[in-house]
């Protein structure tokens, strides 16, 4: 199993451009979710979704689209990027029932605007 | 809404005891959980508390208190590995664990 996998590792953009951040994860869990980790701060929902066709918005969906077109995957888009959501930015999945209750992340992707 | 509580940064010695504390104010609280985060890496879990009480895994235990709105995490024989960032999360009832509200993290260095 590779667990949750995201890509770019590293990204940097220019105001105003868009770009989409891959996830995708082996394990078959129905729940996914997108976070942004700000500097010395914990993690912020942006999206989730909690099975193909659904989704979500979270504490901080300004900015961001998502889709869930399959269990595997679910990538976040960047609609015109802006200096303020430079961030790392975490995939996370679980599943939805069961006794199993923790998040597996993904690497992180680490996006700076300019 | 949510407030989570949890000190920025903490330091303790090698082989010591340290006890890092969160404290919440939420309406509909199911669950709590610790996460580990290295510098540079993704958070790790660690543990779920439900119910009153310590659990314990090896060096690592947390415990809860629902009525006092308080957990703690509490790690023992300190190693220098064990520097990292520590993040609670509250889960709300009748939500999946990963729609979960998390604290801003407690850094603990841990010292020769």
């Amino acid at each position: 199993n590779a667990g949750v996998t995201q890509t770019p590792k590293f990204q940097v953009l220019k105001t105003g451009q868009s770009m989409t951040l891959q996830c995708a994860q082996d394990m078959n869990h129905e729940y996914m979710s997108w976070y942004r980790q700000d500097p010395g701060m914990g993690l912020r929902l942006i999206h989730y979704s909690v099975g193909a066709g659904i989704t979500d918005q979270g504490e901080v969906p300004n900015g961001y689209n998502v889709s869930r077109s399959t269990t595997e995957d679910f990538p976040l888009r960047l609609l015109s990027a802006a200096p303020s959501q430079t961030s790392v930015y975490f995939c996370a999945s679980s599943l939805v029932s069961g006794s199993s209750h923790e998040q597996y992340f993904g690497p992180g992707t680490r996006l700076t605007v300019t | 809404g949510q407030n989570i509580d949890q000190p920025t940064e903490m330091t303790a010695t090698e082989g010591a005891i340290v006890q890092i504390n969160c404290t919440y104010q939420t309406s509909g609280f199911n669950g709590l959980f610790w996460y580990q985060q290295h510098a540079g890496e993704a958070p790790t879990f660690l543990s779920y508390n439900v119910l009153d009480g310590l659990e314990e895994k090896g060096r690592f235990s947390s415990f809860l208190s629902r009525s006092k709105g308080y957990s703690y995490l509490l790690l023992k024989e300190l190693q220098m590995k064990d520097s990292a960032s520590y993040l609670c999360a509250v889960r709300l009832h009748n939500t999946n664990a990963g729609k979960s509200t998390f604290g801003d993290g407690t850094t603990l260095t841990v010292k020769p």
